[in-house]
């Protein structure tokens, strides 16, 4: 089935720095999403893309279909960065999302 | 847009007994669906919901959990005599529809079974 194997599992960044998640999916995925987990428990959607980059803010989003993999940057972090990075692929299942594992990220001053 | 709404947050049960989960999907979204989410397994699909019509359950286990969506605005999660590995975060979700659509997550229901 669908795999998304997401590095690195936790991540610790200094204010001011920046640093990328990675997915890399077993299958052709049709879209990814990138999640954060808040301090509430809740996914906040951050990034939808079914090809090519996307930027908000400090955070950045690219999505190459054909090689498998997506990627989020964080650019001059900040300590309210902090918590859980998750990336979600739309595969073969097709409405079957497939999530990473999870990165940790902890943002320190 | 209060987004997706699951109650209640947190469900403690005893072995045996039945755990109902709501979820109402964001205003608009004929897409619902439900996931299930643990440390060792990570997050599992359990069953979708297309214009309140049941589409694919392929994840549900077989006995004891059934979904059902009467109307557009709210989807129930039952689980009849629940068990201590029935103890999870139960996720639902909802999309404006299409086969990749984005999908936008409830807060969860943690279950916890005695």
């Amino acid at each position: 089935g669908d795999q998304v194997e997401q590095s690195p599992s936790a991540l610790s960044l200094h204010e001011g720095t920046g640093s990328a998640l990675r997915c890399n999916f077993t299958t052709t995925m049709r879209a990814v999403q990138w999640f954060r987990k808040n301090s509430r428990g809740s996914l906040i959607n951050l990034f939808y893309l079914a090809s090519g980059t996307k930027e908000n803010g400090r955070l950045k989003s690219a999505f190459d279909s054909k090689e498998r993999y997506s990627t989020l940057h964080i650019r001059d972090a900040q300590l309210e960065d902090s918590g859980t990075y998750f990336c979600a692929g739309s595969g073969t299942g097709g409405y079957k999302v497939v999530f990473g594992s999870g990165t940790r990220l902890l943002v320190s001053p | 847009n209060a987004g997706v709404i699951q109650t209640p947050r947190h469900k403690v049960t005893g072995k045996g007994q039945e755990a109902t989960l709501w979820c109402e999907p964001i205003s608009g979204h004929s897409a619902v669906f439900w996931y299930r989410q643990t440390i060792v397994q990570g997050l599992e699909f359990l069953t979708y919901f297309r214009n309140q019509a049941p589409i694919d359950d392929s994840g549900m286990p077989k006995e004891r959990f059934s979904a059902q969506m009467p109307n557009q605005s709210h989807s129930t999660l039952k689980i009849q005599s629940t068990q201590p590995q029935d103890s999870a975060v139960y996720l639902c979700a909802s999309s404006l529809g299409g086969i990749y659509a984005e999908q936008f997550f409830g807060p969860g229901t943690r279950l916890t079974v005695l």
